[in-house]
């Protein structure tokens, strides 16, 4: 069964350090989502992709956060200057179409900022 | 404001005993209500969606209803295996969105 495939599955970096999340979606997937979930919170939406651009972002995706999908296959999530509150789980879906059809999830990377 | 909210926050269950979970929503206009499964350290692993008030969908165990205002999610005679978070979540209210809100979650631990 098709999978999104996220790397690596858990960073460490230090305050202030810059980090790149990186997924790999279902190949015949057109939109493409980044959400994060904070120890013990809900799962948050951060932005949605589609067509090579933003096609929505929350209030929490400011000027910190971008994405980029640098080739055909894979999708990243750059977030510069961490901060401790950027810990998170944060996880990578991609789906064929509308929200109509549910999205496939990744397991995951495991962000820890010290 | 679009809500989900979701209850209980925990369920424990003896192995083969039945229950429900309960998912309410505050969005109009409902495009779909998703069921998702969630195991620790993982990401949610989609289960069901439902579009109307009356629709059932079943997979194993589970099944799944939708009302006007609130969805279930039925588990008859769980195992072990069935222990995980359950996620419920909705696209807010307008066409142009694709984003999903989640509630926050019921965890569910089956006792042999």
């Amino acid at each position: 069964e098709p999978e999104v495939t996220q790397t690596p599955s858990h960073q460490v970096t230090q305050m202030g350090q810059e980090v790149i999340l990186r997924c790999v979606p279902i190949s015949n997937h057109l939109y493409f989502y980044w959400y994060r979930q904070i120890l013990g919170q809900k799962v948050e939406f951060l932005v949605s992709f589609y067509n090579n651009e933003i096609s929505e972002k929350s209030e929490i995706f400011d000027d910190q956060f971008s994405v980029e999908r640098p080739d055909g296959s894979n999708f990243t999530l750059k977030i510069r200057s961490t901060k401790l509150e950027d810990s998170a789980m944060y996880f990578c879906a991609s789906s064929p179409s509308t929200v109509g059809i549910s999205y496939t999830f990744g397991s995951g990377t495991r962000l820890t900022v010290v | 404001e679009d809500q989900v909210t979701q209850s209980p926050e925990a369920l424990r269950l003896q192995e083969g005993e039945s229950s429900s979970l309960n998912c309410s929503y505050t969005v109009s206009g409902l495009r779909g209500l998703f069921w998702y499964r969630q195991d620790p350290g993982k990401g949610p692993e989609f289960l069901f969606t439902l579009y109307s008030a009356g629709e059932e969908k079943e997979k194993e165990r589970l099944k799944a209803t939708l009302t006007k205002k609130e969805s279930f999610l039925h588990i008859t005679a769980p195992k072990p295996e069935d222990s995980a978070t359950y996620l419920c979540a909705s696209p807010p209210e307008g066409g142009a969105t694709n984003k999903l809100i989640f509630g926050t979650g019921t965890l569910l631990a089956v006792q042999p």
